[in-house]
């Protein structure tokens, strides 16, 4: 079962910064909560991931709370493109089935 | 350039009749795994393989079958395809350190 929950859509307008929540309250802590999105019927991608501190790539930055039971993904200028289903995930970064569970993932819809 | 290479793309066939999709990878990934992706029901792992000759079984593992004689490459085999495994079917890999999953484009497959 996926350990997060995350709301079922959410819109944003083309060239604001996108705040995608997501809760996790049962992380435990070797676990790193991992982001992807899905655009359309393609292979999921790999946003970020991190543990406690906040990380910031060229696609997105990622804020996990103090006490980790919540994180929230920033696309900091978002384009139609950003138009996807992201899943937040959580998992250990190693050992164990290596199995990625994604929930039913939030759908973000940025409009012109 | 790095990826994740499924083929074929689409597949119509009988039931039956047996059917291998192939999955290669060229960036010597440890960890490889199939997933199947269904309307409603999200992407569940069907098999998944730390490193070579090594293989498991994901959550939905009925009717496959997985190889992993060489480490760029992960074939999913399905030796009686019935119509219940129509489906779009992703194939992932990873270092062991677990960086990110990179995800192929998916395949479809329509079993008649």
């Amino acid at each position: 079962d996926a350990k997060t929950t995350q709301p079922p859509s959410m819109d944003c307008a083309e060239g604001r910064a996108a705040n995608l929540p997501c809760n996790h309250s049962t992380i435990s802590g070797n676990e790193y909560v991992y982001w992807y999105r899905q655009i359309h019927s393609q292979g999921p991608q790999y946003i970020i991931h991190g543990l406690k501190n906040n990380e910031t790539n060229e696609m997105a930055s990622l804020i996990i709370t103090e006490d980790r039971k919540s994180s929230t993904l920033i696309l900091p200028h978002a384009t139609l493109r950003d138009t996807a289903v992201y899943y937040c995930i959580v998992r250990p970064r190693q050992g164990g089935s290596e199995k990625l569970v994604f929930g039913k993932g939030m759908k973000l819809t940025v409009n012109p | 350039e790095a990826q994740v290479t499924q083929n074929p793309r689409y597949l119509i066939t009988v039931t039956g009749k047996k059917l291998t999709v192939t999955c290669s990878q060229n960036m010597n990934h440890e960890y490889m795994s199939w997933y199947r992706q269904d309307p409603g029901l999200g992407l569940r792992q069907i098999y998944y393989s730390m490193n070579v000759e090594v293989t498991d079984k994901g959550d939905v593992p009925e009717g496959y079958k997985v190889s992993r004689k060489e480490k760029r490459n992960f074939p999913l085999i399905l030796e009686s395809p019935s119509p219940n495994q129509t489906s779009l079917y992703f194939c992932a890999s990873s270092f062991w350190n677990n960086l990110g999953y990179t995800f192929g484009s998916g395949t479809r497959l329509t079993v008649v």
